[in-house]
């Protein structure tokens, strides 16, 4: 079965300064990743995902992950944080296991403060 | 277009007595997956329909059902409540793709607190 580990519980940032969020995933195969962000009384949205090719993928909202198979890696990055990027980020992985999936197993999730 | 809708956004209900919660998927999306977000657990898949058959599930006891209708439509239905019932519920909604796989698009959720 696969799992996500999001190491930072709560991560603060100044306004302007650069991001990067942690995740590690265990899968046996190549997985299926996912950045969701969760405001406050909201469900998640997207991010970004990774399937194949490129291991640098381009988001929404100035975001961008790197994939990087040897160290089980799919960390999220921003080059300038706004004060509206304050919320819960979440790392998942799906799986397709031959003809059926698990859903989508979550990382605990990393709360975003931003210093102004 | 429309995104996911859940109804309620609110429920209060006591332990023992039973709550079915409703979503509407994107218009066009045939998959819709449940989850279940507490402060300790985290986010965890409950179960996914598709063309109104539930084509995964997840490590949950069997008070806890869903089921997909004609127009993708999705209910779920926990019995006999509990304490730790309570929880945010999402529910997710793709085109055709598995849930693990294919890009999903969340409802607010329905909050559930269970006295």
């Amino acid at each position: 079965a696969q799992s996500v580990t999001q190491p930072d519980i709560h991560i603060t940032v100044s306004e302007g300064a650069s991001l990067e969020l942690r995740c590690n995933y265990s899968y046996g195969a190549t997985p299926y990743l996912f950045w969701y962000v969760q405001s406050p009384g909201q469900g998640l949205q997207l991010l970004l995902k990774y399937f194949s090719g490129d291991t640098l993928v381009q988001g929404i909202k100035g975001f961008e992950a790197e994939f990087k198979r040897s160290q089980s890696s799919f960390n999220l990055r921003k080059p300038s944080v706004h004060w509206s990027d304050a919320a819960e980020y979440f790392c998942a992985v799906g799986a397709d296991s031959g003809g059926g999936a698990d859903g989508l197993t979550f990382g605990k999730g990393t709360h975003l403060i931003i210093q102004p | 277009k429309a995104g996911v809708t859940q109804t309620p956004r609110y429920l209060i209900k006591t332990r023992g007595q039973q709550v079915t919660l409703s979503c509407s998927p994107i218009s066009g999306h045939r998959s819709v997956s449940w989850y279940q977000q507490t402060p300790g657990q985290g986010l965890q898949f409950l179960f996914e329909y598709f063309s109104e058959t539930q084509r995964n599930k997840g490590n949950f006891p069997g008070r806890f059902s869903g089921r997909q209708f004609s127009n993708s439509r999705s209910e779920m239905n926990v019995s006999t409540l509990e304490l730790g019932d309570s929880a945010l519920y999402l529910c997710a909604s793709s085109l055709e793709g598995l849930a693990g796989v294919d890009e999903q698009f969340f409802g607010p959720g329905t909050r559930l607190t269970v006295l």
